[in-house]
């Protein structure tokens, strides 16, 4: 059972435009989300992330929504730049167990300029 | 910003063979470090946890007499893979996590590619 799903696996977008980046969780005990970006042959890097407390993080090009009662996030990156090319993971916790996470399968983001 | 360091980045061996990997954060103290596993186009899959000065957590599933962790100071926690087998080629990474960050998220290593013969 995949508690945390991405149910895109890639998304292509042209330089310039808003990138929107699709994430479903089940477990209703997440209250933490964090959106990591990962290039080849690096480690991910964190993004940006929210709390069930709010439905909106804005953080210079990267906006994250939160729609708990839909079990959703979307992660926004507007304007798109070919170096945003790269696989963006959602990932969800409970923050008192902030820690440990669980990840989606990731999506692989390819902004053609 | 926070840094992990993960060593080595590429290891081929033959079958048998025990493997360590090293994990470090280099500019914070971690008392908690993680230890992952991911499969081609698939997601990271959390193997165990690393608690410093005590046992690490493995999660279902996971054989603790084949992957041994240790986690014997606050910057420092090693996989070691025991009696390597093909089936265990994959890519691993570690992660940590600042506890001064208010955001808390985790900040990885580079991962380390697990080839066995």
């Amino acid at each position: 059972d995949q508690q945390v799903k991405q149910n895109s696996p890639s998304l292509s977008v042209q330089e310039g435009r808003i990138s929107i980046l699709n994430c479903d969780y089940t477990n209703s005990m997440f209250d933490y989300f964090l959106w990591y970006k990962k290039y080849p042959a690096e480690g991910p890097t964190f993004l940006i992330s929210i709390s069930s407390i709010k439905d909106k993080n804005e953080d210079g090009r990267f906006t994250v929504f939160l729609n708990k009662s839909a079990k959703h996030l979307s992660l926004h990156i507007v304007p798109s730049q070919p170096g945003d090319s790269a696989v963006y993971f959602c990932a969800a916790s409970e923050y008192t167990n902030a820690g440990k996470s669980t990840f989606g399968d990731g999506t692989t983001l390819t902004v053609k300029p | 910003g926070a840094v992990v360091s993960q060593h080595p980045s590429w290891v081929i061996c033959k079958s048998g063979t025990s493997v360590k990997i090293e994990c470090r954060s280099l500019d914070f103290q971690a008392t908690t470090m993680f230890w992952y596993r991911q499969f081609p186009k698939q997601s990271l899959m959390l193997m165990a946890t690393s608690n410093e000065g005590s046992k690490a957590t493995y999660e279902q599933g996971v054989e603790k007499d084949k992957f041994l962790i240790n986690h014997a100071s606050l910057t420092l926690s090693t996989l070691t893979v025991t009696s390597a087998h093909p089936e265990d080629s994959s890519f691993y990474i570690c992660s940590a996590r600042d506890p001064s960050e208010i955001e808390q998220p985790q900040h990885f290593g580079d991962g380390t590619r697990l080839s066995i013969l």
